[in-house]
């Protein structure tokens, strides 16, 4: 099983102010990070698949970075709003047949 | 499209009883998997098929059966229900060439199994 951690567990931010989390996948293998958003009692809705390194997307205020070689993505929110509160996940992928190894997420909370 | 979706949305067993869990998804994957969501947990994977007639077992694959007879449907079936069952269920599907779109998976709304 391929190790795909995020921190922190989760955070609490303040309207308005800016944050990011991270994604540690192992290195070797890559072929692709997953990034989604998963609001409570709905689905995991995709957010973001990134292949390259140095790779960089972005939706909206939300944006994402990876670097392949040393083994991180970071998703950014800038000016938090309180409907960006969820769970978000990241997957690692070692190629397009493989399984999606998720991580455990990252709980963003947004108080007005 | 209707995405992926899912029947029941909720179901309570009883210990014991066998059921199935429908899913269904219009986007002509080539992928499609199950997991299970638990408390502090996150998504666990079940099952998966990377096309019809191949399945595969997940992390967590005792007392589920799959089977893949088209590309559109991928039923989980619960052999003899547990209440170690008791869970959150989804259904996801995705492409594995980018000559079919995107890799992004899609997840279905889900079925609340309980089992007392």
């Amino acid at each position: 099983i391929l190790n795909v951690e995020q921190s922190p567990q989760s955070l609490h931010v303040q309207e308005g102010d800016s944050t990011n989390f991270t994604c540690s996948f192992p290195s070797s293998n890559f072929y692709a990070l997953h990034w989604y958003r998963w609001e409570t009692a709905k689905s995991p809705e995709a957010l973001f698949v990134m292949t390259l390194n140095g790779d960089e997307k972005k939706k909206g205020r939300i944006s994402a970075t990876l670097n392949t070689k040393e083994g991180y993505s970071y998703l950014y929110i800038k000016g938090s709003q309180p409907e960006d509160s969820a769970t978000y996940l990241c997957a690692f992928l070692t190629d397009s047949w493989g399984k999606l190894q998720f991580g455990a997420g990252t709980q963003v909370v947004v108080t007005p | 499209n209707a995405g992926v979706t899912q029947t029941p949305k909720f179901q309570v067993l009883k210990t014991g009883q066998s059921m199935t869990l429908q899913c269904a998804q219009d986007m002509n994957h080539e992928y499609m998997s199950w997991y299970r969501q638990d408390p502090g947990m996150g998504l666990r994977l079940i099952h998966y098929s990377v096309g019809a007639g191949i399945t595969d077992q997940g992390e967590v694959p005792n007392g589920y059966n799959v089977s893949r007879s088209t590309t559109e449907d991928f039923p989980l079936r619960l052999l003899s229900a547990a209440p170690s069952q008791t869970s959150v269920y989804f259904c996801a599907s995705r492409h594995t060439t980018l000559a079919g779109g995107s890799y992004e998976q899609y997840f279905g709304p889900g079925t609340r199994l309980t089992v007392t």
